[in-house]
C-alpha cells in the first residue's frame, strides 16, 4: 500500500489555481491514486482518481508523471468554498484505503 | 435519495459503557467501513467489510466490534476496553473493496464523560 507524504498546510487566495503535490515513493504497479476534500465536521468527498498521466474532471484536474512516485491535484480558481482538507491516498486493491493527515488549504478573500 | 445515515450525531456515554453507533446505506454497496478521526488529524480505519457476514480489522481495532449481518448495515460497538473513545467516527460504503470510490456518512461525535 503506498504511504504518501504531502504538505501540512498551503494558503491561497480566491481566483487563484491550487496545486497540491503529494509523493508516493513506494507506490506499486496497482496502485490508484485518490483525493478527497473534507470540511470540519463532515466526512470526505471524493474529488478525483487517476493512474497514470492526466485525469480531469468537472471540479479538477490530477497530474501523474510518467514514474508515479508523485501526483498533483490541480484546483482551477478556487473560491472560499474550498477551503479545506485535502487527502492522497494510495489504494491496492485488497485493502482498505489508509488517510494521512492531509494538506489543509487556507483560501483568503 | 440514497446515501449513508449515521445515528446519533452526537453521542455522550459514561466511561465504563459500551455504545453503539449506527450506520445504514440504501446504495446496494458491498463494502462498508468504519474510521474514527481525533481533531486535527486524518482519518484511521477501525473495521471495513466487503461482504455480508465477513470484515476485517484496520488499523486501530482494539476495543471495537463490528458486526454485519445485511448488506444495509454496519453497526460499530465502542466497547469499555477502548482507553480513549472520544472521537468522531465516520461511517463509509463503496461498491467494491478500496479502489472504488467511498462515500461517507455524516459521522457521530461521541464524547465519554
Amino acid at each position: 500500500l503506498a504511504k504518501t507524504t504531502q504538505p501540512i498546510s498551503m494558503d491561497s487566495y480566491e481566483g487563484q489555481e491550487v496545486n497540491i503535490t503529494c509523493s508516493h515513493n513506494n507506490i506499486a504497479t496497482n496502485d490508484y491514486i485518490t483525493w478527497y476534500q473534507q470540511f470540519p465536521s463532515q466526512g470526505p468527498r471524493f474529488i478525483i482518481q487517476g493512474y497514470k498521466t492526466k485525469v480531469t474532471n468537472e471540479v479538477a484536474s490530477l497530474f501523474i508523471p510518467a514514474d508515479r512516485k508523485s501526483s498533483t491535484l490541480s484546483l482551477p480558481r478556487v473560491s472560499l468554498s474550498d477551503t479545506a482538507v485535502y487527502y492522497c491516498l494510495g489504494a491496492q486493491g485488497r485493502r482498505a484505503l489508509t488517510f494521512g493527515s492531509g494538506t489543509r488549504l487556507q483560501v483568503q478573500p | 435519495d440514497g446515501g449513508i445515515t449515521q445515528s446519533p450525531k452526537y453521542l455522550f456515554r459514561k466511561e465504563g459503557q459500551n455504545v453503539t453507533l449506527s450506520c445504514e446505506q440504501n446504495l446496494n454497496h458491498d463494502a462498508m467501513y468504519w474510521y474514527r478521526q481525533d481533531p486535527g488529524q486524518g482519518l484511521r480505519l477501525i473495521y471495513y467489510s466487503q461482504i455480508v457476514n465477513d470484515f476485517q480489522k484496520g488499523d486501530i481495532a482494539e476495543g471495537y466490534s463490528v458486526s454485519r449481518e445485511k448488506k444495509e448495515s454496519f453497526p460499530l460497538t465502542v466497547t469499555s476496553a477502548q482507553k480513549n473513545p472520544t472521537a468522531f467516527y465516520l461511517c463509509a460504503s463503496s461498491i467494491l473493496l478500496v479502489a472504488d470510490e467511498q462515500f461517507f456518512g455524516p459521522g457521530t461525535r461521541l464524547t465519554v464523560l
